[in-house]
This record gives structure tokens, sequence and C-alpha cells, in this order.
């Protein structure tokens, strides 16, 4: 099974600033399989980036994600305040899909 | 729109089987073009893949559940669920149901809001 690690834990940031969110593999994920999900407290994940660089629907243009082989980020280019939340990545290059332990981002 | 929602006990007592259904509107299960999926987060923690099915009821599974888990479809009721046998403390979690394009263990793009099952005496 792959293990993705996240890092960091946590990211203090301020609106406006630029978030970079990491996610490394311990095998390569094939295909680029690799999405990215928002999660705020209480409420189901949403779906923002998958096959590793493309956008889901409706998702604002400030976020990207780029990487390949065992290497993945996760780009917000300027923070808005509906931004500060819990973000995981996911591999589904390969049965069983695994996720991120998460990075929490928070106001800093 | 595609919406899931996921009904079912929110609490189970140890070693009984914790049973849940996602009824799914806006769409049907009976497609080639999705799978159908379950998800769980124990409080505090992070997100875990359970397993997905197939409109033709073709299944696959964590291995680390897959002794414990059974995922069935109902396409006469546009619903699948869930069921895990023996369940213990480490089975309370949010369940989530979600649907998967393209591929089995793939990603999802909709997602029912979950349904917190404590296991407890």
């Amino acid at each position: 099974e792959i293990v993705l690690t996240q890092s960091p834990g946590t990211l203090s940031l301020s609106p406006g600033e630029r978030a970079t969110l990491s996610c490394r593999a311990s095998q390569s994920v094939s295909n680029t399989y690799l999405a990215w999900y928002q999660q705020k407290c209480g409420q189901a994940p949403r779906l923002l980036i998958k096959g590793a660089s493309s956008r889901a629907t409706g998702i604002p243009d400030r976020f990207s994600g780029s990487g390949s082989g065992t290497d993945f980020t996760l780009t917000i280019s300027r923070l808005e305040a509906e931004d500060f939340a819990v973000y995981y990545c996911q591999q589904y290059g390969s049965s069983p899909s695994t996720f991120g332990q998460g990075t929490r981002l928070e106001i800093k | 729109q595609v919406q899931l929602q996921e009904s079912g006990p929110g609490l189970v007592k140890p070693s009984e089987t914790l049973s849940l259904t996602c009824t799914v509107s806006g769409g049907s299960v009976y497609t080639g073009s999705y799978y159908w999926s379950w998800i769980r987060q124990p409080p505090g923690k992070g997100l875990e893949w359970i397993g997905d099915i197939y409109y033709t009821g073709t299944t696959n599974y964590s291995p680390s559940l897959k002794s414990r888990v059974t995922i069935s479809v109902d396409t006469s009721k546009n619903q699948f669920a869930l069921k895990v046998n023996s369940a213990t403390t480490a089975d309370t979690a949010v369940y989530y149901c979600a649907r998967t394009p393209g591929h089995s263990y793939g990603w999802f793009d909709y997602w029912g809001q979950g349904t917190l099952v404590t296991v407890s005496s």
C-alpha cells in the first residue's frame, strides 16, 4: 500500500499570502493519479484537484496542483478567508486508495 | 446535481454489525460511468477508503477491512449499502458515501454529508 506523507502538519499564514502544501508518496503514483481535497470543520471533503493538476469543476484558479512520481504540491496563490481548512491528498493509482494525514492551514 | 445521503443507526454495540445505506438522488447508480464508494474518518483523524461497488455488483475492498466488510447495491432503490461485521470501538467514525468516476478506488467528486457511528456498549 502506498503511504502518503503530507507536510507541514500545520501551516500558519495570513490572507493574501501564498500557501504551498506538500504530499510525498512512499512509491511512485501511477499516471499521476493524485487528488487534493479541502475539508472544513463538520463538512465532507470537497474535491479540488484530480490527476495531480486538473482543477475540479467550480474550483477557483488560485488553486493549482503539480508534481509527478512521488512528489506533489498544492499551491494556493493568494489566500482568502474561506481557504483556511484542512487539506488532504489521495492517491488512486493503485489499490487500496490511500490518503495523507492532512495539512491544517490556519490563520496567522 | 447528484446528491448522496447516508442513513443508519448512530450507535452500535461492540461485536454487532454496523449497517449504513446511501441513497443517491439526481443520478442513477445503474450506470457504467461511476463506482460508488464508502470512506470513513475517526473523530479528529484522517480519511480511510473502505471500498466501492459497480452497478453490476463488482466490489473492491481495502485489505485492512476486507474480512469484515460487505458493500452491496440496490439499483431498484437507487441505493448502495455498507455492512461492517464484528464492530469494535476502532470502527467509531464519520462514514461518508461518495461517487467515484472512471475506475475502482478512484477519486471522489460528490460526497454525502457523513454520518457519525459510535461503537459503544
